[in-house]
């Protein structure tokens, strides 16, 4: 099946410093990703949604200055948490969609990358 | 009310056990059911999906799906303790489109 990948899987960083996950798919072309948070025995709350070339579309609640989302190629989308604090500490996770998979638009997902705001 | 509910457990079950996980939702226009297991500390991966109402089978797992009660249901046959996990129903309007998720039911199965 197609691969997701996200980098890194764990971070640990200072309060008011900035980090950057990266996810990427490997076997196929990305025409959309969504970002994802997740919290401790909690559900996937949507983000945002970005299309390879156009702004992302946020969520309510979301802050876009916040969470910069850039999805610069068809292979790539970056998330990145401005000036994080410590309720930013969450599993952030991305999915991809090419428009195939099985027929279905599936949508496959990343490992997730864990974010720790000390 | 949440678009999607389901019942967080967490639910505990002897290995050979059939297990079954619900959700249930408000929205009608919903049409594509999935439903997806996520280990800890990992990503979710797809394990079942489903369009409209009807059953759908693959191995020892059955899904289903009751639009008219908007109620879809995951069965487990023959649990093992390598299916403990928290298992997510997800469901969109449109193909590929933006996924709802349920809260996630963990299942741990004992030896």
């Amino acid at each position: 099946g197609a691969v997701v990948s996200q980098h890194p899987s764990w971070v640990i960083c200072k309060s008011g410093t900035s980090v950057k996950i990266e996810c990427r798919s490997l076997d196929f072309q990305a025409t959309t990703m969504f970002w994802y948070r997740q919290f401790p025995k909690q559900s996937l709350m949507l983000m945002a949604t970005s299309n390879e070339g156009s702004k992302a579309t946020y969520e309510q609640g979301v802050e876009k200055d916040k969470f910069l989302i850039n999805h610069a190629s068809l292979t790539l989308s970056t998330l990145t948490v401005t000036s994080a604090h410590p309720e930013d500490s969450s599993f952030y996770i991305c999915s991809a969609t090419g428009g195939g998979g099985r027929g279905t638009g599936e949508l496959f997902f990343g490992e997730g990358s864990r974010l720790t705001v000390l | 009310q949440k678009e999607v509910e389901q019942d967080p457990g967490p639910l505990s079950v002897p290995e050979g056990a059939i297990v079954s996980l619900n959700c249930t939702y408000s929205n009608s226009a919903f049409q594509y059911f999935m439903w997806y297991r996520q280990y800890s500390r990992k990503g979710p991966e797809l394990l079942m999906y489903t369009y409209s109402s009807g059953n759908k089978e693959d191995g020892r797992f059955t899904a289903q799906v009751d639009k008219s009660s908007k109620y879809i249901s995951l069965f487990i046959r023959d649990s093992q303790p390598s299916d403990s996990a928290t298992y997510l129903c997800a469901m969109s309007a449109h193909q590929g489109g933006k996924l709802i998720f349920g809260q996630g039911t963990e299942l741990s199965v004992k030896p």
